[in-house]
């Protein structure tokens, strides 16, 4: 158990459409992360808050947003959803203390977009 | 660019028995962490064993180690005594810190283990 919970588990959404991911970290944790998983790939990095900001992106578009909360729950947020955006969507979160950083991740929210 | 390169797309391996999975990696970074994870049906990734790339030693986690060459940028996984509970997806990764920005694991695209009875 890593005190990371996501939902929903799974959701269904149609192409266009926008959709909201919810992931609530460990208490005292200052760094979210948010990865995609495709099928039958490893888990791509999306991008990153620390301390409520924006601390990194990777490759993806700037329809795929976030925030972070004082209460240490976040939001992936994906606007005009097109069907390669389905995948498993996975949080992982940490407490940032120098350079040993030890990530905890949800068991994520499988989307689906038809 | 930062990759990571698992060259084994399934295995499988007798109950009891040892398997080792392999991983290659590129980063230009000198301060970097190396990870295993396991992904079982659940989807939850779970930390099998973490090797930091400054200590020679070889880490190790009770059942796993890692044969760690820094120079050949290698970093394979053995998994001694393997149980059923040992299927699952396996992912080697790594996170290199530049100094600023964020902290991103590089995920390679993982080993389906078997363990069979």
């Amino acid at each position: 158990e890593t005190g990371v919970t996501q939902s929903p588990t799974h959701l269904i959404k149609t192409r266009g459409q926008q959709v909201t991911l919810r992931c609530s970290s460990q208490s005292g944790h200052n760094t979210v992360s948010w990865y995609q998983q495709a099928l039958g790939q490893g888990p791509q990095f999306i991008f990153q808050y620390y301390r409520e900001e924006e601390n990194g992106r990777g490759n993806f578009p700037p329809r795929f947003s976030g925030l972070q909360f004082p209460n240490y729950s976040s939001e992936l947020n994906v606007n005009a959803l097109e069907l390669d955006d389905s995948a498993l969507y996975l949080c992982a979160s940490s407490l940032r203390t120098g350079n040993n950083e030890k990530l905890f991740f949800g068991s994520g929210t499988q989307l689906s977009v038809l | 660019a930062q990759t990571v390169t698992q060259s084994q797309p399934e295995m499988s391996v007798q109950e009891a028995e040892t398997v080792t999975l392999s991983c290659t990696y590129d980063t230009s970074e000198n301060n970097y962490y190396l990870f295993w994870y396991k992904q079982p049906p659940s989807r939850q990734m779970i930390l099998v064993i973490r090797q930091e790339a400054y200590k020679q030693q070889n880490a190790t986690e009770n059942r796993f180690s890692v044969n760690f060459q820094k120079a050949a940028k290698s970093f394979s996984l053995k998994i001694s005594d393997s149980q059923l509970g040992d299927t699952a997806m396996y992912f080697c990764a790594f996170i290199a810190y530049s100094g600023a920005g964020s902290y991103q694991l590089t995920f390679g695209k993982g080993t389906k283990l078997s363990v069979i009875p």
